[in-house]
């Protein structure tokens, strides 16, 4: 079955970065859109980034437009989140999320995974 | 950008009851692009309507989705104990993208 596991999250300090990473398994990973969704403390889900299944275009909430970057390894059925200039805003459990039928939605997600910025 | 509102943002039924959660729009949506998510505490969320009608793998038949335009219904026939989640509606618009809900809680009475 699709299994989608973050990892790389912990605490870390106003404007330094971090990397996310998402392993996934169960099912073709070159032929899916992928995307990172996330979840501040006790508040609703927010779309953070896209990237379609070969890599080639590239979408951003406005939020981390400009600071954070979406990558992926299809040959190693990965995806990434490369975080900069992180805020305290940016606080939340972030969820890698398989784009669904059409890609209008997101069909599975990961566990996710706690970033803390704090100083 | 389009914000969809959803009520009410707490709903108190017992189980057997019948749940109706809505979620409209501040601009036409189209159906294609409307879906519905449960989510229980600490857990992930999980999909259950695409299509503003259609259900995902697995959900059961007592959840079922309807409505066109600015106004969507997520309908919980009978709820089971199981369902007593935050429910969160989304739409893809092609600017800014994907957007949420602020959820409803459906908790029990």
């Amino acid at each position: 079955q699709v299994q989608l596991g973050e990892s790389g999250g912990g605490v870390v300090q106003p404007g330094r970065s971090l990397r996310l990473s998402c392993a996934a398994s169960g099912f073709t990973f070159s032929t899916y859109g992928m995307h990172w969704v996330r979840q501040a403390p006790g508040k609703g889900l927010e779309w953070v980034a896209l990237i379609w299944s070969d890599g080639s275009n590239k979408y951003y909430g406005d939020s981390v437009k400009g600071r954070f970057t979406v990558s992926r390894d299809n040959s190693n059925n990965t995806l990434y989140l490369q975080m900069s200039s992180l805020r305290a805003e940016d606080t939340a459990v972030y969820y890698c999320a398989r784009g669904g039928d059409g890609g209008y939605s997101f069909d599975s997600w990961g566990q996710g995974i706690l970033v803390t910025v704090s100083s | 950008e389009i914000v969809l509102t959803q009520s009410p943002g707490t709903l108190s039924l017992s189980p057997g009851e019948r749940a109706t959660l809505s979620c409209r729009a501040s601009q036409s949506v189209s159906s294609t692009y409307l879906a519905w998510y449960q989510q229980k505490p600490g857990q992930a969320p999980r999909l259950l309507i695409y299509g503003a009608s259609s259900r995902a793998t697995g959900i059961p038949d007592r959840f079922s989705g309807s409505g066109s335009g600015t106004d969507f219904t997520l309908t919980i026939s009978r709820l089971e104990p199981e369902d007593f989640a935050v429910y969160y509606c989304q739409q893809y618009d092609s600017s800014p993208g994907y957007t949420f809900g602020q959820g409803t809680k459906l908790e029990i009475k």
